[in-house]
């Protein structure tokens, strides 16, 4: 159980355009998830909270209008990297808490972003 | 959220229990403590939680002291497939983020 899917995988897009990504929480609901960015050999960075039915939280630093996120349902959230470019390179990283479990969180397996 | 410290690398040998512990000297009473383990290019596996006293399941055993102040994740009998970054985090419930921060993690060598 407790399983987070994340699509796509990988993707490589040309600057300039959007891309979007799906968190999804396969075998439970989540009111709140969460997305990470990861450079390498650098640890999780907490980029914004995702909350069910709300504005999502956006930590300091990070672009609301850059990142976009949605929490349409109990089990998806996507995040949307508009106009990227090339420092937007990175791996993005969703989790979820299930509901009734909230001190934990289960991840997804990652989406590689290339922007050329 | 309590931040965390770690040590950045550990090495051990095929078969060896490996202790690997996290100092969280900020830790809150309704903060609880979880491990998890990545490899490269996937995203972090949960592998075990505790609040207090010893937490045990398939794959490991979780050590926390009665101050709460710090926590030792053991892995008994490591293979190489063990190599991978282990990370405590500290966290709460009730939901929100409140500073969540991964630390740095330890990145776990297994030799034959």
């Amino acid at each position: 159980g407790a399983v987070v899917s994340q699509h796509p995988s990988r993707v490589i897009c040309k600057s300039g355009t959007s891309v979007k990504i799906e968190c999804r929480s396969l075998d439970f609901q989540a009111t709140t998830m969460f997305w990470y960015r990861q450079f390498p050999k650098q640890s999780l960075m907490l980029m914004a909270t995702s909350n069910e039915g709300s504005k999502a939280t956006y930590e300091q630093g990070v672009e609301k209008d850059k990142f976009l996120i949605n929490h349409a349902s109990l089990t998806l959230s996507t995040l949307t990297v508009t106009s990227a470019h090339p420092e937007d390179s990175s791996f993005y990283i969703c989790s979820a808490r299930p509901q009734g479990w909230e001190e934990t969180q289960y991840f997804g397996p990652g989406t590689r972003l290339l922007v050329l | 959220l309590a931040k965390t410290t770690q040590p950045i690398s550990m090495d051990s040998y095929e078969g060896q229990e490996v202790n690997i512990t996290c100092s969280h000297n900020n830790i809150a009473t309704n903060d609880y403590i979880t491990w998890y383990q990545q490899f490269p290019s996937q995203g972090p596996r949960f592998i075990i939680q505790g609040y207090k006293t010893k937490v045990t399941n398939e794959v490991a055993s979780l050590f926390i002291p009665a101050d709460r102040k710090s926590s030792t994740l053991s892995l008994p009998r490591v293979s190489l497939s063990d190599t991978a970054v282990y990370y405590c985090l500290v966290d709460r419930s009730g939901g929100g983020a409140d500073g969540l921060t991964f630390g740095k993690g330890t990145h776990l060598i297994i030799q034959p």
